[in-house]
């Protein structure tokens, strides 16, 4: 089955500066990657996602990227505010998003630091 | 618009019984899924239903079951519980193909 790593556990930034959090999978099946975010007490809530035909997509200060010859993918945060400060999952599924359970990451805790 | 909701919040059980989780999907959703999220971990994938059948099962054993009911609502429903089985369980609504929206999550602690 795919195995999703993600990479690092923790992350802590300045505010206003750039944090970028980065998965690996496994299986050259898997063509949707979202990303949630998950804040304390709370179930995750979904940031962005992407899909294997597509290499990069924005939305205001966050982005992925996918490179799907070395099957990883890497999520983007700009201008990092204190509101971003949460836990980050990255997930990978081989159903075009709702077809297939999502693999999950084990999650990179985001501080940030005023 | 209302979002996935699920009841109850919180739960204790001891070993050995019975649980049953409820989910309501996003209005205008089909498929419902279940996750299991252990204390500092990513949620786990246990199955999906769509059209009132279980579609993908994840590695999970037999003491989960599931549900779903004509109006796309389900339930969870975990038997002879043990203490690993705490954690919060997570309901996910989409459309068949479509992205995955979680709700508050309930959480179970086994005593």
């Amino acid at each position: 089955g795919e195995n999703v790593e993600q990479h690092p556990s923790t992350l802590s930034v300045q505010e206003g500066d750039s944090a970028v959090i980065k998965c690996t999978y496994s299986d050259s099946a898997s063509n949707y990657f979202p990303w949630y975010k998950q804040e304390l007490g709370k179930g995750p809530q979904l940031i962005i996602d992407i899909r294997s035909n597509v290499g990069e997509k924005k939305d205001q200060r966050i982005a992925v990227t996918l490179n799907k010859t070395a099957k990883h993918f890497s999520l983007h945060i700009t201008e990092t505010q204190p509101e971003d400060s949460a836990v980050y999952f990255c997930a990978a599924s081989s159903g075009g998003g709702g077809a297939d359970g999502l693999t999950f990451g084990k999650g990179t805790h985001l501080i940030i630091q005023p | 618009d209302a979002g996935v909701t699920q009841s109850p919040t919180h739960l204790i059980k001891t070993r050995g019984q019975q649980v049953t989780l409820r989910c309501s999907p996003k209005s205008g959703h089909d498929t419902v899924s279940w996750y299991q999220q252990a204390l500092g971990q990513g949620p786990q994938f246990i199955f999906q239903y769509y059209e009132e059948e279980e579609r993908q099962r994840g590695n999970f054993p037999d003491r989960f079951s599931g549900h779903q009911f004509p109006n796309y609502s389900s339930e969870l429903n975990v038997n002879a519980l043990l203490l690993g089985d705490s954690a919060l369980y997570l309901c996910a609504s989409s459309l068949e193909s479509g992205r995955k929206y979680f709700g508050p999550g309930t959480r179970l602690l086994v005593l």
